[in-house]
């Protein structure tokens, strides 16, 4: 079935640096991916959603100029936390539809720690 | 918001199926209920859909009453493997997933030895 592989899955950081994460559709193209952050004990929220070839929309609330994404080509979307810092500790979701079947599919998610 | 509401917790025996339920009392006629789970750590595992029928794959049946406000999934033979938090989801059909597919708290089930 399709996969959606996400890297790092884990890194810790010190605070003000910056961190990628990777987010790759390996055996379909999608256009749209979705990128979501999930604190301790609390459900999936919903980001941004990454367009490839056009800007990244990002739900309310969210610092576009802190979590940027790039979606560089049909099967690879980043999410670059820049200056990062201890509240940005969190667990960091991909996803893309797989458009054929109607499933959305998950990455194994990127556990970020900022020291 | 979710459009779904389910128990905050389940416990399951080991071996013995496992029944999480699910309202959407508010579902149209264009919505497939979706169900995925989560495992500890990691990202949400996609289980099964359907729209108004019944469906069954090898890993869940999802059963959806007939005037589709609520659905059942269910792991015949429940594991130690399959605790998780269970996700029910609505979603319309032509809808881009995005703001249309909402993680609501889910269900924890904990499948006991």
């Amino acid at each position: 079935g399709a996969v959606v592989s996400q890297h790092p899955s884990w890194v810790i950081c010190k605070s003000g640096t910056s961190v990628k994460i990777e987010c790759r559709s390996l055996d379909f193209q999608a256009t749209t991916m979705f990128w979501y952050r999930q604190f301790p004990k609390q459900s999936l929220m919903l980001m941004a959603t990454s367009n490839e070839g056009s800007k990244a929309t990002y739900e309310q609330g969210v610092e576009k100029d802190k979590f940027l994404i790039n979606h560089a080509s049909l099967t690879l979307s980043t999410l670059t936390v820049t200056s990062a810092h201890p509240e940005d500790s969190s667990f960091y979701i991909c996803s893309a539809p797989f458009l054929a079947t109607g499933e959305l599919f998950f990455g194994e998610g990127s556990r970020l720690t900022v020291l | 918001d979710a459009k779904t509401t389910q128990p905050p917790s389940m416990d399951c025996a080991e071996g013995r199926a496992a029944n999480l339920p699910c309202n959407h009392s508010t579902i149209s006629g264009n919505e497939y209920v979706y169900w995925y789970r989560q495992i500890h750590s990691q990202g949400p595992q996609y289980i099964i859909h359907g729209l108004k029928n019944n469906e069954t794959n090898e890993m869940a049946s999802l059963i959806i009453t007939e005037d589709r406000k609520s659905s059942t999934l269910i792991l015949p033979h429940a594991t130690l493997r399959d605790t998780a938090v269970y996700y029910c989801i609505v979603r319309k059909v032509r809808d881009n997933y995005g703001q249309n597919f909402v993680f609501g708290p889910g269900t924890r089930l904990s499948v006991l030895p």
